[in-house]
C-alpha cells in the first residue's frame, strides 16, 4: 500500500529562520512521483513541485529547496530565510500505481512564521 | 484564468438532505477528481474520472455519487447527508490521468451537516 507521512503536525519559527518540512513515503512501485502543495490561510491548494523516482537531484527555486533521497524514502522541503507569507499548511503527496494520477496525501504540516 | 471553479463555496445542510457540489474546469483537462479534507488527515480521494465517460472510486467513496457530465464538468452528490460528511471538498483536474501530471485544485466547498 502507498502511504505518505508528515510527522511534523505544526512548526513555528521566527521570520528569517530556515525551516525543513519532513516527508516520508512508502510505495512498492518502481516508478512514482512526489509532489508538494501549499495551502495558505485562504484555503486554495497551490502546486509547488513535482519529482519523479528516477531523478534524485536536489532542486532549488528561490528560497525553496527540495531534498529527495530514495535510500530513506524521503522528500524533504526546506524554506530558507522564512517570511510571514510562507505561513501555510504544506502537503506532501505521492502517485504511482497504475496511470490514474490519484494522489495520496500526507497529513500536512502547519507552518507558522512569526514576525 | 478561472481554472477550476467550485460551487457553492459554503453550504449548511441538515442530516438526510441531499445536495450536489458542482465543479467545472476550463483548461481542457481530461481527468478530474474529488477530494475531502478533514483536520489531521490531509486530503483523501473520493472519486475520480480519468476521462469523459468514466468514473472510479477512490479511497472514501461511501455515501457519495459522481457524474462526469461532459469534459468540463464533474459533480459530486450526497444523497442523504450525514454529520460525518462535514468537511471541505476539493475538486481537481489534470491534463491526463497520468501519475506525473500535477493536479490543479479549486478553492474548495465548505460543507457543514447538522
Amino acid at each position: 500500500a502507498q502511504k505518505v507521512t508528515q510527522a511534523q503536525t505544526e512548526i513555528s519559527v521566527v521570520e528569517k529562520e530556515d525551516v525543513t518540512l519532513d516527508c516520508v513515503y512508502e510505495t512498492r512501485d518502481t516508478t512514482y512521483y512526489l509532489f508538494w502543495y501549499k495551502q495558505p490561510p485562504s484555503g486554495e491548494l497551490v502546486f509547488l513541485i513535482r519529482r519523479n523516482s528516477f531523478d534524485e537531484q536536489n532542486e532549488i527555486s528561490g528560497r525553496y529547496s527540495w531534498n529527495f533521497q530514495k535510500s530513506t524514502s524521503s522528500f524533504n522541503f526546506t524554506i530558507t530565510a522564512s517570511q510571514v507569507v510562507d505561513s501555510a499548511v504544506y502537503f506532501c503527496a505521492l502517485t504511482g500505481s497504475g496511470n490514474t494520477g490519484k494522489l495520496i496525501f500526507g497529513q500536512g504540516t502547519t507552518l507558522q512564521v512569526k514576525p | 484564468n478561472a481554472g477550476v471553479t467550485q460551487t457553492p463555496k459554503f453550504q449548511v445542510l441538515k442530516t438526510g438532505q441531499s445536495m450536489t457540489l458542482q465543479c467545472a474546469q476550463d483548461m481542457n483537462h481530461n481527468s478530474m477528481y474529488w477530494y475531502r479534507q478533514d483536520p489531521g488527515m490531509g486530503l483523501r480521494l473520493i472519486y475520480y474520472s480519468a476521462s469523459e465517460g468514466t468514473t472510479d472510486k477512490g479511497e472514501v467513496p461511501n455515501g457519495y455519487n459522481v457524474s462526469r457530465l461532459n469534459k468540463r464538468e464533474f459533480s459530486l452528490r450526497l444523497e442523504s447527508a450525514a454529520p460525518s460528511q462535514t468537511s471541505v471538498y476539493f475538486c481537481a483536474s489534470s491534463e491526463i490521468g497520468s501519475s506525473n501530471q500535477p493536479q490543479h485544485f479549486g478553492d474548495g466547498t465548505r460543507l457543514s451537516i447538522l
